[in-house]
């Protein structure tokens, strides 16, 4: 399995609503990322779980909240978002945090703030 | 800071022409290297990569790409296009010495191939 999955596919929330994004993989590996990317721009690095550790948080603000149940599962917390938070996001996976290992991406979740 | 500079920002061709997108990155050191392709509503995958070796590196789907050190580039081809490589082109690095498993991305290429 190669695969990378992401549900929902699509979410809409209110700017008050508490929502959250998961990711999984099952091909072993221990490092998982989420990107952040907006329409006709390249993914940004959010996050990056190293062996279930948070080990980057790229300045993203507290009202998205990582966490990493097990080396399989990434989840994204949202609440109180606003609208220019709309936008892709993406979660990525490798078989370590090593700078030589190339990243697997999931479909994205597709994410509109109202 | 490293940084991926994508030159074309949206390149039109017709089927069967050759396709070039350019590529560069500013880090002196040891990088490795990657084109991603988006088809539209798909997601990011892998089209090639290059660690080290052989500065000419094939991929999926009849690309190659070209490391050229001196030159700081890695340059995407493909010597006849289809519809179906419509789609969004990314390069991306990632250096030794750089945040852990962080990718820089450049802005990306939007290719349209016309039927």
């Amino acid at each position: 399995d190669t695969e990378v999955t992401q549900t929902p596919k699509h979410l809409v929330m209110g700017m008050t609503n508490k929502k959250s994004l998961k990711c999984e993989q099952h091909m072993g590996h221990r490092a998982m990322y989420w990107y952040k990317q907006k329409a006709k721009k390249p993914p940004e690095l959010m996050f990056v779980y190293s062996y279930e550790k948070l080990s980057i948080n790229e300045s993203v603000p507290s009202r998205f909240s990582p966490e990493c149940p097990n080396s399989s599962l990434l989840n994204l917390h949202l609440h109180a978002l606003q609208p220019e938070d709309s936008a892709l996001y993406l979660c990525a996976s490798s078989q370590d945090a090593s700078w030589r290992n190339e990243q697997f991406f999931g479909p994205g979740t597709r994410l509109t703030v109202l | 800071a490293q940084s991926v500079s994508q030159h074309n920002h949206h390149v039109i061709l017709s089927e069967a022409a050759s396709l070039e997108l350019g590529c560069n990155y500013s880090y002196g050191g040891t990088v490795n290297l990657f084109w991603y392709v988006q088809y539209p509503g798909q997601h990011l995958q892998l089209l090639l990569k290059y660690f080290s070796g052989d500065p000419l590196v094939k991929g999926i789907k009849g690309f190659e790409a070209e490391f050229i050190k001196s030159k700081f580039s890695f340059n995407l081809r493909k010597p006849s296009v289809q519809w179906s490589d419509t789609a969004e082109y990314f390069c991306a690095v990632n250096a030794y010495g750089g945040s852990q498993g962080n990718l820089i991305f450049g802005k990306g290429t939007k290719l349209s191939v016309k039927p």
